[in-house]
């Protein structure tokens, strides 16, 4: 079973604010991801990382900023959070092409 | 790029009734991979299974079985004696060979009634 960790598991807060949201695993996997996920409707990635210092924009354009300083995170920023970026965060990992990916339980950002 | 269509949006059905979750998809690539997730009212993401598209050989765990069919392009996931712990979003998710990516359906939401 998979260990990833994502904090806040809920976070509301207002316009304007710089939030981070947090997600480490301790698989030692190299490739990790966002998704984002409105709620009931499919998953799109945002962001990925094949391993430290690499990261890339997924299919969907995104706001956020991310960073892999260590093998373990992969922290996600939003500089000025907007009500159009309420919705639910996912992070994800995997060992690799053709692996499953296991999801963390998610960051549900409200901004209000 | 892939693209998955998962034609059932909401279905339901009494506890103890098999149910069948459509998944059909395309995509360009020769070897690629598939899986089904599910998703209860908790959010987070649980992995189901996996398939590669040069094995075609459908199996039975459990109470989840699949059927794969690369002649069609469809991969559909069955639950057998569907109970109340079932309800959740399914997504059924192809993978591209490049290994990148799952691609995810607009998923399929699934009430079992008791």
């Amino acid at each position: 079973e998979a260990d990833i960790y994502q904090t806040p598991r809920y976070l509301v807060i207002g316009t304007g604010k710089k939030i981070t949201l947090e997600c480490s695993q301790t698989m030692g996997h190299d490739k990790m991801y966002w998704y984002q996920q409105d709620p009931g409707m499919e998953l799109h990635l945002i962001h990925y990382s094949y391993g430290v210092n690499s990261t890339e924009k997924g299919d969907l354009s995104s706001e956020s900023t991310v960073s892999r300083i260590r093998t373990e995170h992969f922290p996600l920023t939003l500089e000025s959070a907007r009500p159009s970026h309420t919705s639910q965060y996912l992070c994800a990992t995997d060992r690799g092409r053709g692996n499953e990916q296991f999801f963390g339980p998610g960051t549900r950002l409200t901004v209000l | 790029a892939q693209k998955v269509t998962q034609a059932q949006t909401e279905i339901s059905v009494v506890e103890k009734e098999d149910v069948t979750l459509d998944c059909v998809y395309e995509t360009r690539d020769t070897t690629y991979y598939l899986f089904w997730y599910k998703q209860p009212p908790s959010g987070e993401l649980v992995f189901l299974i996996r398939r590669n598209s040069f094995d075609e050989q459908n199996e039975i765990s459990g109470r989840y079985s699949w059927n794969f069919q690369k002649s069609t392009s469809s991969f559909n996931f069955t639950i057998t004696a569907s109970q109340v712990v079932d309800s959740a979003v399914y997504f059924c998710a192809p993978r591209d060979n490049a290994g990148n990516m799952l691609t995810f359906g607009g998923g399929t939401r699934l009430m079992v009634k008791p």
